[in-house]
């Protein structure tokens, strides 16, 4: 079974629309994550979830919203997908959100989403 | 606030060549210090780390020392395989308890 599991694996769609990503980690952690992976490769964090409760929120436009139904799941929807949101998102999860266990990531594989 | 700079990539190389790939910090305290590896078509995976001073992580033949006087946490490893193409992130886990990442150094290693 995979640890962290995120669909689709490739997400292409046109520009204005409306799209969602899931995640689901089968490792009994409290966090979640998502990183959003440019053309780079310069891996950035946008949220973070603890037991449900948003703890991270970094400098991300309102179009993007996640949603953690419970502790094993995190979504992200996006809405108006622009040109610039085309990268690989990345879900991940850790034991909890403390210093010592945190730095233990769990990384999904990557959602490859393109705009056009 | 607390970084990691590590050098530009794409490093092309040869099997069984010296690989090293510089990773320096800004920190205001005493961070720990890690270097992940992403695999083509994977997610990101701990390689390594340090929690202090001195201290050396290793994995996979990779090895990585805390260097707090240089503020450096360099990974190297001696006799690279084909298997070892990925890109690879130094981070570091700082006060705010964040993990913060480092732009990815691709490296490509040759047959």
């Amino acid at each position: 079974d995979t640890a962290v599991s995120q669909t689709p694996k490739y997400l292409v769609t046109q520009m204005g629309n409306d799209k969602s990503i899931k995640c689901e980690q089968n490792l009994g952690h409290d966090t979640m994550y998502w990183y959003k992976q440019d053309s780079k490769k310069f891996l950035k964090i946008m949220f973070s979830y603890n037991n449900k409760e948003l703890i991270i929120n970094e400098t991300v436009p309102n179009r993007f919203s996640p949603k953690s139904p419970d502790k094993a799941h995190l979504n992200l929807h996006i809405n108006s997908l622009e040109l610039g949101d085309s990268a690989v998102y990345f879900c991940a999860s850790s034991q909890d959100a403390s210093a010592t266990t945190n730095e233990k990531l769990f990384f999904g594989s990557g959602t490859q989403l393109s705009v056009l | 606030g607390d970084s990691v700079t590590q050098m530009e990539g794409p490093v092309t190389l040869s099997e069984e060549a010296f690989l090293t790939i510089n990773c320096t910090y800004t920190a205001t305290g005493y961070p720990s210090l890690f270097w992940y590896v992403q695999y083509p078509g994977e997610g990101l995976q701990l390689l390594l780390k340090a929690t202090k001073a001195d201290d050396k992580g290793s994995n996979k033949g990779f090895e990585a020392t805390y260097r707090k006087e240089t503020t450096s946490f360099h990974l190297e490893k001696g006799s690279v395989q084909v298997s070892d193409s990925a890109v690879y992130f130094c981070a570091l886990v700082p006060n705010d308890y964040k993990l913060s990442f480092g732009a990815g150094t691709t490296v490509t290693v040759r047959a």
